[in-house]
């Protein structure tokens, strides 16, 4: 089992959909719990992070993070054809350093 | 003002050879990666260097290796170069008091390894 699971996808939603995106993992020692966006020929930039369980809000995105369930998400409301881009969801146990993503869900927002 | 640069952006070589991707940043960041994302987006790990230290070494063919001349910059170099080094390769750094995990990306470099 990899240690992050990410739907690939691709996934295509219309203008002003409400985007779900997820990610689960197998490692309990997971604290630190990140999004990044990442858009075609360009590097990732972080979206948003959280600390262990709980929901995070900025502007339109929403992250959750499911510590028992082992399952965190990130919710885009009134999805925008400039959110199209690849999501990558990463998390690390804090100390080290050391990121580990998943392999990111193409997202494509039609106008 | 870039914040954190590569060079070159396109890298296309012959099997065997020998290459070098240089990285810089602005930020005043004490710790610098070098990424490598395959042709399926998975994004890995390879190295990091904390004030010109190492202190991730994943497990990385011997022919990869880092050097960070200073905080600023960190470099790859690539010997003997496969078929299966072609990907892009990304340079970030993250800020001190965050272990990591607010990670600034270059915008990578591609190499084509024929």
């Amino acid at each position: 089992q990899k240690e992050v699971e990410q739907d690939p996808g691709p996934l295509s939603v219309p203008e002003g959909a409400i985007v779900s995106l997820n990610c689960t993992y197998s490692n309990s020692a997971f604290q630190y719990f990140m999004w990044y966006r990442q858009y075609s020929r360009k590097g990732p930039e972080l979206l948003m992070y959280t600390y262990s369980s709980g929901n995070k809000e900025d502007g339109r995105f929403t992250a959750q993070v499911d510590k028992s369930s082992k399952y965190i998400s990130l919710f885009i409301r009134d999805s925008q054809p400039s959110d199209s881009a690849t999501y990558l969801c990463a998390m690390s146990g804090g100390s080290n350093y050391k990121l580990t993503f998943g392999k990111g869900t193409l997202l494509t927002v039609n106008p | 003002d870039t914040a954190v640069s590569q060079t070159p952006k396109y890298l296309v070589t012959q099997m065997g050879n020998d290459k070098s991707i240089k990285c810089e940043q602005n930020l005043g960041h004490d710790t610098m990666y070098w990424y490598k994302q395959d042709s399926k987006k998975f994004l890995k790990i390879m190295f990091s260097y904390n004030n010109k230290e190492l202190i991730i070494n994943e497990t990385v063919p011997n022919r990869f290796s880092p050097k960070s001349p200073d905080k600023a910059h960190l470099n790859l170099h690539i010997n003997s170069l496969e078929l299966g080094d072609s990907a892009v390769y990304f340079c970030a750094s993250s800020p001190p008091g965050t272990s990591g995990f607010t990670l600034h990306f270059g915008n990578g470099t591609r190499l084509t390894v024929t």
